[in-house]
C-alpha cells in the first residue's frame, strides 16, 4: 500500500532552470512531510520539511510547497546546478503514527551542464 | 550537527555466518533509531523501529529472529543479521530522530550513510 508516490522517476533540467519534482499522498492524517536528498551508495541527506500548517517553506535555493486539499508537495530547485543531480525521495508521517515516516519511491534529477 | 555514522561501510561475508552493523548518532542523543533496507532502484524499506532500552518494533515481513536489534544506548544502535544467506545482500541504511535542530523544535530523520551487504 503506497501512500506516498512519486510518479516520474526521473526528470531532465537544465543547468540554470528551475526543477520541480512531484509528490502525492494518499492519507489524509499525514501532517508532516520531508525530502531528502541521496546519491548511490550513500545514505539520504535531509533537505528541507514542512509541517500542514504552513503551505510553503523556503531554505536557499529549495523551496517545499504543499496542497493539503490536493494532497500535493513540491519541491522546487531554482537555480538548478550539477551538482543537484541525485535521487530525491519526499516522505511523509503522522501525529498519531509519529515514529513512521513513509518514503516515496523517489526521483532521480538529472542537472545537464 | 545531526551526524550519523554507520559501520561497517561494507561487509562481505560468506552465507550462513552473521554480520553486525552499528549505528551512532555522534552529536545528538537518539531515543528512536530506525532500520531501513534499500534493493536497487527501489525506495528504503523501513524494517524496525528501535527505541532506546525496549525493543524494536519490526515492520509487517521482517523476521525479528533474522534481524535482531538492540539499541542498548541513546547513540548506539546495533543490526545483526543472522545466519546470512544471498537474499539478504542488500543495502542497509539506519536513521536516527532529533527532535531539535540548531535551538528550533523539528523532528527529522536524519540517516546514516548506509551499509553495503554482500553475502556470497
Amino acid at each position: 500500500d503506497q501512500q506516498v508516490k512519486q510518479n516520474s522517476p526521473s526528470l531532465s533540467v537544465q543547468e540554470g532552470r528551475i526543477s520541480i519534482l512531484n509528490c502525492d499522498y494518499t492519507n489524509s492524517m499525514f501532517d508532516y512531510f520531508l525530502w531528502y536528498k541521496k546519491y548511490p551508495a550513500e545514505g539520504p541527506t535531509f533537505l528541507i520539511s514542512i509541517s500542514s500548517i504552513k503551505d510553503k517553506n523556503e531554505d536557499g535555493r529549495f523551496t517545499v510547497f504543499l496542497n493539503k486539499s490536493a494532497k500535493h508537495l513540491s519541491l522546487h530547485i531554482v537555480p538548478s546546478q550539477p551538482g543537484d543531480s541525485a535521487v530525491y525521495f519526499c516522505a511523509a508521517s503522522a501525529l498519531y503514527n509519529f515514529n513512521k515516516f513513509y518514503f516515496g519511491s523517489g526521483t532521480k534529477l538529472n542537472v545537464k551542464p | 550537527g545531526a551526524v550519523v555514522s554507520q559501520h561497517p561501510s561494507r561487509v562481505i561475508c560468506k552465507s550462513g555466518t552473521s554480520v553486525k552493523i552499528e549505528c551512532r548518532s555522534l552529536d545528538f542523543q537518539a531515543t528512536t533509531m530506525f532500520w531501513y533496507r534499500q534493493f536497487p532502484k527501489q525506495s528504503l524499506m523501513l524494517m524496525a523501529t528501535s527505541n532506546e532500552g525496549s525493543k524494536a518494533t519490526y515492520e509487517q515481513g521482517v523476521e525479528k529472529d533474522k534481524f535482531l536489534i538492540n539499541h542498548a544506548s541513546l547513540t548506539l544502535s546495533t543490526l545483526t543479521v543472522t545466519s546470512a544467506h544471498p537474499e539478504d545482500s542488500s543495502f542497509y541504511i539506519c536513521s536516527a530522530r532529533d527532535y531539535w535542530l540548531n535551538g528550533t523544535s523539528t523532528d527529522t530523520q536524519y540517516f546514516g550513510p548506509g551499509t553495503r551487504l554482500t553475502v556470497l
